[in-house]
């Protein structure tokens, strides 16, 4: 059992394409996360949303888009992709916002921007 | 503010020999320590984390890590490292009260047989 599940797995796309990376938990957390992880293996978080609502919203380009339909999904959309968009993109979870819960990652999405 | 540092990019060592990674940090406030661990091309894996209390934490496939609030460390440990535990490691930390978790750049371990 995937407790946090991220499609697609690999992404390939032209500059100034639109793409969208889905993300499921089965842990009946109420936070998720986006994180990027650049090609230095850096980790920076993106944004986390607590049961719908967005809490974290880092400074990220605004082509960049989160959207939780449920606390169990928090999708990304990502509008006209750019070369430096290029990154592993991780999605997590953990049971509440804050306090001292670990968050559990995702397998990652690898975004490759030609 | 918060900020982690991992002063190693690398740390090598033989297989059964100690494994050191050393972390320290920075919050205005109290701290929420976290390890996870990364292998290639996987997601990040919670190694153990501290919270309050015994300064001592154990955790995960042997490791264990110390909170030294004087020194601002959080230091992880194995007392006898395998092959298997090369990978990359974070630390992160989280100020109380705050909702984000800081990592730090991450130090790659490297076990020889």
């Amino acid at each position: 059992d995937t407790a946090v599940s991220q499609t697609p797995k690999y992404l390939v796309t032209q500059m100034g394409n639109d793409k969208s990376i889905k993300c499921e938990q089965n842990l009946g957390h109420d936070t998720m996360y986006w994180y990027k992880q650049d090609s230095k293996k850096f980790l920076k978080i993106m944004f986390s949303y607590n049961n719908k609502e967005l809490i974290i919203n880092e400074t990220v380009p605004n082509r960049f888009s989160p959207k939780s339909p449920d606390k169990a999904h928090l999708n990304l959309h990502i509008n006209s992709l750019e070369l430096g968009d290029s990154a592993v993109y991780f999605c997590a979870s953990s049971q509440i916002a804050g306090a001292g819960y670990e968050q559990y990652f995702g397998p990652g999405t690898r975004l490759t921007v030609t | 503010a918060q900020s982690v540092a991992q002063p190693e990019d690398q740390v090598n060592v033989a297989e059964g020999n100690p494994l050191t990674v050393k972390c320290t940090y920075s919050v205005s406030g109290n701290p929420y320590l976290f390890w996870y661990v990364q292998y290639p091309n996987r997601g990040l894996q919670f190694l153990l984390k501290y919270i309050t209390g015994d300064n001592l934490v154990k955790g995960s496939y042997g490791f264990e890590a110390e909170f030294n609030k004087s020194q601002t460390s959080f230091h992880l440990k194995k007392p006898s490292a395998l092959v298997s535990d090369s990978a990359l490691y974070f630390c992160a930390v989280r100020d109380m009260g705050d909702y984000k978790l800081s990592f730090g750049a991450g130090t790659t371990v490297t076990v020889r047989a």
